[in-house]
C-alpha cells in the first residue's frame, strides 16, 4: 500500500500570507496526486488535480507542484476562506490520503 | 448539474449491519466508478473501497475485507454501501465520491453519519 505523509499537521497563518503544505508518498506515484479542502461539516472539494492542474472554478492563488515522491501545494495569499483542512490523495494505485492538515487563523 | 446524495444519518448497536445509500443525478451513472470514504469525528479520511456500476466489479481496501459490501440499483442510479458486524470504532462520516475520468474524486455526497452505540 502506499502511505501519505502531509506536513505539518497544524499551519497557523495571517491573512495575506504565503502557505505551503507538503505531502510525501511512501513510493513514486508519477503525479497522480489531488489536493482536497475540507470545511467543518463539508465534504471535500478537489482543488488540484495531476499534481497541478487547477480545477475549474478554483481561485488561482491556489497552485499545486511535485512529482514522484514529493508535492506540494501553495496558497499565495490566504484568504479568510482559505481557513480549513487540506488533504493530498495519491491515486496512482487505488486511492490513499494524507493525514491533513488544518490551516487556522494566526 | 451532477449531484450525490446520501441517505439520512443511522444509529446501530455493536454487531448490527448499516446500508448507506448514493442516489447521483445529472450524468449517466453506469459511465463513472463510485468510491466510499469514511472519516470518523476530528480524524482524517479513510479510503473503504470502489464499485464500477457498470459491471458491478467491486475493490475494498484490506482493513475492511469480509465486513463491507458496495452495490447497485442502475434502474435507480443508486449505489450502496454495506458494513457489518459494527463496533464502536466504525462511528464515523460515510461519503460516497464520483470518481472522474482522471481517477481523482470530482464529486463528493455531502456525508451521512452513522453512529454505533450500545
Amino acid at each position: 500500500d502506499i502511505q501519505m505523509t502531509q506536513s505539518p499537521s497544524t499551519l497557523s497563518a495571517s491573512v495575506g500570507d504565503r502557505v505551503t503544505i507538503t505531502c510525501r508518498a511512501s513510493q513514486s506515484i508519477s503525479s497522480w496526486l489531488a489536493w482536497y479542502q475540507q470545511k467543518p461539516g463539508k465534504a471535500p472539494k478537489l482543488l488540484i488535480y495531476k499534481a497541478s492542474s487547477l480545477e475549474s472554478g478554483v481561485p488561482s492563488r491556489f497552485s499545486g507542484s511535485g512529482s514522484g515522491t514529493e508535492f506540494t501545494l501553495t496558497i499565495s495569499s490566504l484568504q479568510p476562506d482559505d481557513f480549513a483542512t487540506y488533504y493530498c490523495q495519491q491515486y496512482n494505485s487505488f486511492w490513499t490520503f494524507g493525514q491533513g492538515t488544518k490551516v487556522e487563523i494566526k | 448539474q451532477v449531484q450525490l446524495v446520501q441517505s439520512g444519518a443511522e444509529v446501530k448497536k455493536p454487531g448490527a449491519s448499516v446500508k448507506v445509500s448514493c442516489k447521483a443525478s445529472g450524468y449517466t451513472f453506469t459511465s463513472y466508478d463510485i468510491n466510499w470514504v469514511r472519516q470518523a469525528t476530528g480524524q482524517g479520511l479513510e479510503w473503504m473501497g470502489w464499485m464500477n456500476p457498470n459491471s458491478g466489479n467491486t475493490g475494498y481496501a484490506q482493513k475492511f475485507q469480509g465486513r463491507v459490501t458496495m452495490t447497485r440499483n442502475t434502474s435507480i442510479s443508486t449505489a450502496y454501501m454495506e458494513l457489518s458486524s459494527l463496533r464502536s470504532e466504525d462511528t464515523a462520516v460515510y461519503y460516497c465520491a464520483r470518481v472522474g475520468s482522471g481517477s481523482y474524486y470530482d464529486y463528493w455526497g455531502q456525508g451521512t453519519l452513522v453512529t454505533v452505540s450500545s
